[in-house]
């Protein structure tokens, strides 16, 4: 049982906007900043979105982060194949005084 | 460019020890906290440990407290994670992450990782 929570899976199709959720709680998202990992089959984590909302230099526009309370968003547009991938939150927890991982969103390109 | 190079896993038994190494190189070391977060098979992301850019604080997670130890050389651009009375759920890849500072915990650079069984 992860401490940040996200749902098993996702899916869309090519070009959709396809949005993953993170719901944490006032000790971690609530007070912290989240940052988003893309993980490809295979190969290490990839810091996706940082500080809640920050791209990566390199990282498309198509990606982008968002933040309320103590619930965070990853939202993918113009879905591509490539984007086939687990989608991790993380979030420094006050209360555990660690780091945090969201069970991850496995994302499947239709 | 930033290289994180993992070493020391391999197969052991319980209640052994291990000693995992993390290389660093393309940025400066000395600057920065490094962690250290497994990944069980077919599992998601678990956080291990950090250390402070000047290896004056470290944090754990819960299940490692009392057996895992996260250092860090500043000399020689290496972080390592010496793991004692290991248990079968300590099974993972385990990779070392770069955390700059002012980044908001965020691990900019990750190695490939580097695979520990334990198993009778």
């Amino acid at each position: 049982q992860s401490v940040l929570t996200q749902a098993p899976s996702a899916s869309g199709t090519p070009g959709q906007r396809v949005t993953i959720s993170c719901s944490g709680s006032s000790s971690n998202i609530g007070r912290r900043t989240v940052n988003w990992y893309q993980q490809l089959p295979g190969t290490a984590p990839k810091l996706l979105i940082h500080k809640d909302d920050q791209r990566p230099s390199g990282v498309p526009d198509r990606f982008s982060g968002s933040k309320s309370g103590t619930s965070a968003s990853l939202a993918i547009s113009g879905l591509q194949s490539d984007d086939e991938a687990d989608y991790f939150c993380a979030a420094w927890d006050d209360s555990l005084i660690g780091l945090v991982f969201g069970g991850g969103t496995k994302l499947t390109v239709l | 460019q930033v290289q994180l190079v993992e070493s020391g896993g391999g197969v052991v038994q319980p209640g052994r020890s291990l000693r995992l190494s993390c290389a660093a190189s393309g940025f400066t070391f000395s600057d920065d906290a490094m962690h250290w977060v497994r990944q069980a098979p077919g599992k998601g992301l678990e956080w291990v440990a950090m250390i402070w850019y000047d290896g004056s604080n470290q944090h754990y997670v819960d299940s490692v407290k009392g057996r895992f130890t996260i250092s860090r050389d500043n000399s020689k651009n290496t972080v390592s994670l010496q793991m004692n009375t290991l248990r079968v759920e300590d099974t993972a890849v385990y990779y070392c992450a770069r955390d700059p500072s002012k980044s908001g915990w965020a691990f900019t650079d990750w190695g490939q990782g580097t695979m520990v069984t334990v198993s009778s």
